[in-house]
């Protein structure tokens, strides 16, 4: 059964510290890592990962995956109080239009 | 681009009803849409893949004769959640993709529902 985990669960750090979110993955026929921003209602894209290596990069926000490892990370840097959110990942088995496998999520919370 | 939209954003309904939920790919065509819910702090699980002009594909454990879907155009899916209870409340969150094989999927703002 494919499964994904992030850690930590939850973090709560103050505004402008840079935090680290974590997340393995164990699915068959990977293709792709996903990264979402759930707020109050539906996730939002933030970053498509393929090839080992190699980060993305969106503002404070960077991601790089590990396919060796089956690991991935989602850095954001000067952290503001509209990053609090829930972050999802997922793997995939294509570039992420076929089924995802979602992890839990990390709640992340940022304090003024 | 790529937006998506789902109708209602929230429902309240009474134990045995049906409701439906639709799920519109605004400004693209989307063969594929996928339907997914959400419980309270937890993630997101797949329920079932809807293809334009096909029966949807349903994950394991999921009831397809409850969980009735239809994706009769490539920008409309619907969900229909028949005799619906309470353990039925959720966040039900759709997904579309542009084009297959090259592109992620567009998540709909998503519909509660609650049972009574």
């Amino acid at each position: 059964e494919d499964k994904v985990v992030q850690s930590p669960l939850s973090l709560v750090v103050h505004e402008g510290d840079t935090v680290t979110l974590n997340c393995s993955y164990e699915v068959t026929n990977f293709r792709s890592l996903l990264w979402y921003k759930q707020e109050k209602k539906a996730p939002t894209f933030l970053f498509m990962l393929t090839s080992s290596g190699i980060e993305k990069k969106s503002g404070r926000l960077s991601s790089i995956l590990d396919k060796k490892e089956l690991f991935s990370i989602l850095n954001i840097t000067a952290t503001q109080t509209g990053d609090s959110a829930v972050y999802l990942c997922a793997g995939g088995t294509n570039f992420g239009n076929e089924k995802l496998t979602f992890g839990t999520g990390t709640r992340l919370t940022i304090i003024p | 681009g790529a937006v998506v939209s789902q109708h209602p954003s929230w429902v309240i309904c009474k134990s045995g009803t049906s409701v439906k939920i639709e799920c519109r790919s605004l400004d693209f065509q989307a063969t594929t849409m996928f339907w997914y819910r959400q419980f309270p702090k937890q993630s997101l699980m797949l329920m079932a893949t809807s293809n334009e002009g096909s029966k949807a594909t349903y994950e394991q454990g999921v009831e397809k004769d409850k969980f009735l879907i239809n994706h009769a155009s490539l920008t409309l899916s619907t969900l229909t959640v028949t005799s619906a209870h309470p353990e039925d409340s959720s966040f039900y969150i759709c997904s579309a993709c542009r084009a297959p094989g090259t592109d992620t999927q567009y998540f709909g703002p998503g519909t509660r529902l609650t049972v009574l």
